[in-house]
């Protein structure tokens, strides 16, 4: 099993749609988790930080369920600039300071 | 306030020749991360350097070595490079008491 696990998708959704994305991870001691965004052959960019309680920022909402292992995303109100590659990182358990990444979840909106 | 950097911003070789690819910190970041990105897979994470030590590596040969220096830059040096070197290479850099990394444009490396 993969440490962390996403969707690759593409999900391919109309503006204004609300689309979730789901990561899974394998270490239950993991401590933090992250949602980065990546635009095609650009760098990672910090997205949101996942917290136990959940977090939300605008259209962005983020879950942490610790007992299934998984992370979500979700993105209400679709835009067209949302499209880019949504990727799930997990920092090692022994070591706070590596950050395991999954291979991203294509997201493409329409308009 | 000066973001990450990364030099040079794209890089063609051919298979045995050496590399060195450079990275400077955000300001006030005192820990460097590398990463190896190939086309369309997630980032993997090479090594951390922290007080101009390798704290961390991941699975990369010997191959992969690098450098910090005494104002927190770092570089990376890839020897008898491979056609399955050319990657997108990323830099991050971070606060040592926490985890958000930042990233810097990469280095496009193409290997021949």
């Amino acid at each position: 099993r993969k440490e962390v696990e996403q969707d690759p998708g593409p999900f391919n959704v109309p503006e204004g749609a609300t689309v979730a994305f789901n990561c899974t991870y394998s270490n239950s001691a993991s401590q933090s988790f992250f949602w980065y965004r990546q635009d095609c052959r650009k760098e990672p960019k910090l997205l949101m930080s996942v917290y136990s309680s959940g977090n939300e920022d605008g259209r962005f909402t983020a879950q942490l369920n610790r007992a299934s292992q998984y992370i979500s995303l979700l993105i209400r109100d679709s835009k067209l600039s949302d499209s880019a590659t949504y990727l799930c990182v997990v920092t090692d358990a022994g070591n706070n300071r590596k950050l395991i990444w999954g291979l991203g979840t294509s997201l493409a909106v329409n308009p | 306030d000066a973001g990450v950097t990364q030099s040079p911003t794209h890089l063609i070789k051919t298979r045995g020749q050496q590399v060195t690819l450079r990275c400077s910190p955000k300001s006030g970041h005192d820990t460097v991360s590398w990463y190896q990105q190939a086309l369309g897979q997630g980032p993997q994470f090479i090594f951390q350097y922290y007080e101009e030590e390798e704290r961390q590596r991941g699975n990369f040969p010997d191959r992969f070595s690098g450098h910090q220096f005494p104002n927190y830059s770092s570089e990376l040096n890839v020897n008898a490079l491979l056609l399955g070197d050319s990657a997108l290479y990323l830099c991050a850099s971070s606060l040592s008491a926490q985890e958000t990394q930042y990233f810097g444009p990469g280095t496009r490396l193409l290997v021949l």
